[in-house]
């Protein structure tokens, strides 16, 4: 299993332009979600979703878009970047539901400029 | 604020020493768990321990969990310079829809 993986691994945006962040698992996981992680704030949770056709807000989801058409798939849509979404975007999964053991992607870190 | 707190924030120490890093959180918990992130990397799950458990060993690694102290210990024996990493605490507070919180790390260094 490649357990989950997430592209790019790093990238670079200019301030307004938009992309998306791929987050992928073969695990069978029907929980997935997004976190950011910032230095002295930890990971804060972005969006989350606990099925396929299901996504919901987690703490900080403004500027931010996901949909989950697939169990496997769940990517992040930056609108419109801002300097302030500069950070390293994680991707995990667990079985069931947010309190099971993560499994966390690689990350991904931004820089908007 | 974060309900899980770790403590310390850094700690350097010698290869073979044993290193102990403390979480504290504020409300009542289901379960606490614990990560290890290495430099640029994701997190990985190292135990998990629940309400119920008192203390909970994998390999080098002893978890202890205090509910009334509200508090939780990390252990690591014996340690090696593959044990740098940042490590993290997560709870959850066991009730309809409780998230999963994690505290902002104690980031460890293991001299060889």
């Amino acid at each position: 299993n490649a357990g989950v993986t997430q592209t790019p691994k790093f990238q670079v945006l200019k301030t307004g332009q938009s992309m998306t962040l791929q987050c992928a698992q073969d695990m069978n996981h029907e929980y997935m979600s997004w976190y950011r992680q910032d230095p002295g704030m930890g990971l804060r949770l972005i969006h989350y979703s606990v099925g396929a056709g299901i996504t919901d807000q987690g703490e900080v989801p403004n500027g931010y878009n996901v949909s989950r058409s697939t169990t496997e798939d769940f990517p992040l849509r930056l609108l419109s970047a801002a300097p302030s979404q500069t950070s390293v975007y994680f991707c995990a999964s667990s079985y069931y539901k947010e309190t099971d053991t993560q499994y966390f992607g690689p990350g991904t870190r931004l820089t908007v400029l | 604020s974060q309900q899980g707190e770790e403590d310390p924030q850094a700690l350097s120490i010698q290869e073979g020493e044993n290193a102990t890093m403390n979480c504290s959180y504020k409300t009542s918990i289901n379960n606490l768990q614990w990560y290890r992130q290495n430099s640029g990397r994701g997190l990985v799950h190292l135990i998990l321990i629940r309400s119920n458990e008192r203390e909970k060993h994998s390999g080098r690694l002893r978890v202890t969990l205090d509910t009334s102290k509200k508090s939780s210990s990390l252990l690591i024996t014996a340690s090696r310079a593959a044990d740098t990493a940042s490590y993290f605490c997560a709870t959850d507070k066991g009730t309809s829809g409780s998230r999963l919180t994690f505290g902002e790390g104690t980031q460890l260094t293991v001299n060889p």
